[in-house]
């Protein structure tokens, strides 16, 4: 089965702390992806990565970035987490580009005070 | 830009079949057509997707419009456990632009 791995199912911070959220496949995928879902918005696109290193601005990058130094790792980094930030954050891979099945893992609850 | 539209909720009764629409209105010729539910506290999971033809498989049928314009996702017999949110989306330059989702009611 394939296993989409995110590091921590909630988390606390505070205001203008630095957050790092990991995510992690077992399914060698070239392609992964981190979304923000609220309320009445769905999922929103945030940043994805193709491949090593390499990484493509999504809907909503304002206030993110991402980091891909190995092929099954894919790190959100909230540089200064505000309090609109407070989300809940999902991971997927999937093997070739969006036409691909896209797995997800299980997500991550943030709330920031 | 690209835009998915779907209904904000819908109820259906068990045992009986459930026709999930959703509109693609910007979609292109080469996009696919894709649908995902998620059920409580877990992540999105994978239905079904499409091109231009009807498609099935063992846990839903996909029909698409022939202008693409919009699709349905057919959930032939409805049990308790497919109360979920569904989403549909198509895909873009590896974006897939999603639908807000449907809350589908399945009442006993």
């Amino acid at each position: 089965d394939v296993k989409v791995t995110q590091s921590s199912r909630y988390l606390v911070k505070r205001t203008g702390e630095k957050v790092f959220l990991e995510c992690v496949q077992d399914m060698d995928h070239e392609n992964m992806f981190w979304y923000r879902q609220d309320p009445g918005l769905g999922l929103r696109l945030i940043y994805f990565s193709y491949d090593v290193k390499m990484k493509e601005k999504g809907d909503i990058p304002e206030g993110y970035s991402v980091s891909r130094e190995k092929k099954e790792r894919f790190s959100l980094i909230l540089e200064s987490a505000s309090t609109n930030q407070t989300s809940m954050y999902l991971c997927a891979s999937s093997l070739r580009g969006a036409s691909g099945i896209q797995y997800f893992g299980a997500g991550t609850r943030l709330s920031v005070l | 830009d690209a835009k998915t539209t779907q209904p904000n909720s819908m109820e259906s009764n068990e045992e009986e079949p459930v026709h999930l629409p959703c509109n693609h209105s910007t979609i292109s010729g080469t996009d696919y057509i894709h649908w995902y539910r998620q059920l409580p506290s877990q992540g999105p999971e994978y239905v079904i997707h499409g091109l231009t033809s009807n498609v099935n498989n063992r846990m839903a049928s996909l029909a698409i419009a022939e202008d693409r314009k919009s699709s349905t996702l057919i959930l032939h017999r409805a049990t308790l456990r497919d109360a979920a949110v569904y989403y549909c989306g198509g895909d873009s330059n590896y974006q897939l632009i999603w639908g807000a989702g449907t809350k589908l009611i399945i009442k006993p």
